[in-house]
């Protein structure tokens, strides 16, 4: 599929919130996730969003989504050193029957 | 949300070998897919495997090469045939989870398979 876009990498101080940017290509998505993988572990889904919401929140997660811009973020409250890892977000991919196009990942470091 | 294995968790192999992963879910599920994660990089599906039918691949992948076995609503096999040191990924497979209309529409994964071709 074509490239869903997501900065690279992306360091805050424990206690701060990070904001991680995510630019899909479909707009017909229907749901959008976003995937914490930590060094040498798999994919555990952090969170969704249902293409007709524009925020979901769950406990430290925000999600917000802006259709008009194909934009989704993620943002972490209160970052701890555990939030550390690679965050993927994904859009379903278009005539595949539901899999997933992932971006490159941001890579979240939170220093003490 | 379902629980998913797999095995092995990692090998290595020598090249023009074939390793044959497992997975297995605890639940039925239709939608099972397999994905290859090259060092460094993002994720890239390889192919759906619905249970039934045969499984449908992705450009750049072929059956000749990634052969698929979905025998029954909890497993599947993906085997990487004929190694070479460019087929060293982390392989995963993932099931769809929908509840409800609506309600949620979610895929999990698997651990992984790490695997390194010499």
């Amino acid at each position: 599929g074509e490239d869903v876009e997501q900065s690279l990498f992306l360091s805050v101080r424990e206690g701060d919130s990070s904001v991680i940017n995510c630019t899909y290509t479909d707009s017909s998505s229907t749901y959008l996730y976003w995937y914490k993988q930590e060094p040498g572990a798999g994919l555990q889904l952090l969170t969704y969003i249902f293409s007709n919401m524009d925020m979901k929140q769950d406990q430290r997660l925000t999600v917000l989504l802006n259709k008009k811009d194909k934009h989704l973020s993620l943002r972490i409250a209160d970052t701890q050193t555990g939030d550390s890892a690679i965050y993927f977000c994904a859009e379903i991919l278009g005539n595949s029957g539901y899999a997933l196009n992932f971006g490159k990942g941001t890579s979240l470091l939170v220093t003490p | 949300s379902a629980v998913i294995s797999q095995k092995p968790s990692r090998d290595i192999c020598q090249r023009g070998t074939s390793l044959t992963i497992q997975c297995q879910v605890d639940s039925q599920v239709t939608m099972m897919f397999w994905y290859r994660q090259q060092p460094g990089q993002s994720l890239t599906l390889i192919a759906t495997a619905n249970q039934g039918s045969e499984a449908t691949y992705e450009s750049g992948f072929v059956i000749d090469k990634f052969p698929i076995s979905r025998p029954n609503l909890t497993f599947s096999t993906l085997t990487v045939s004929n190694m070479s040191p460019e087929d060293s990924s982390i392989y995963l497979c993932s099931v769809r989870e929908v509840v409800g209309l609506g309600q949620s529409d979610t895929q999990y994964f698997g651990p992984g398979t790490r695997l390194t071709v010499l």
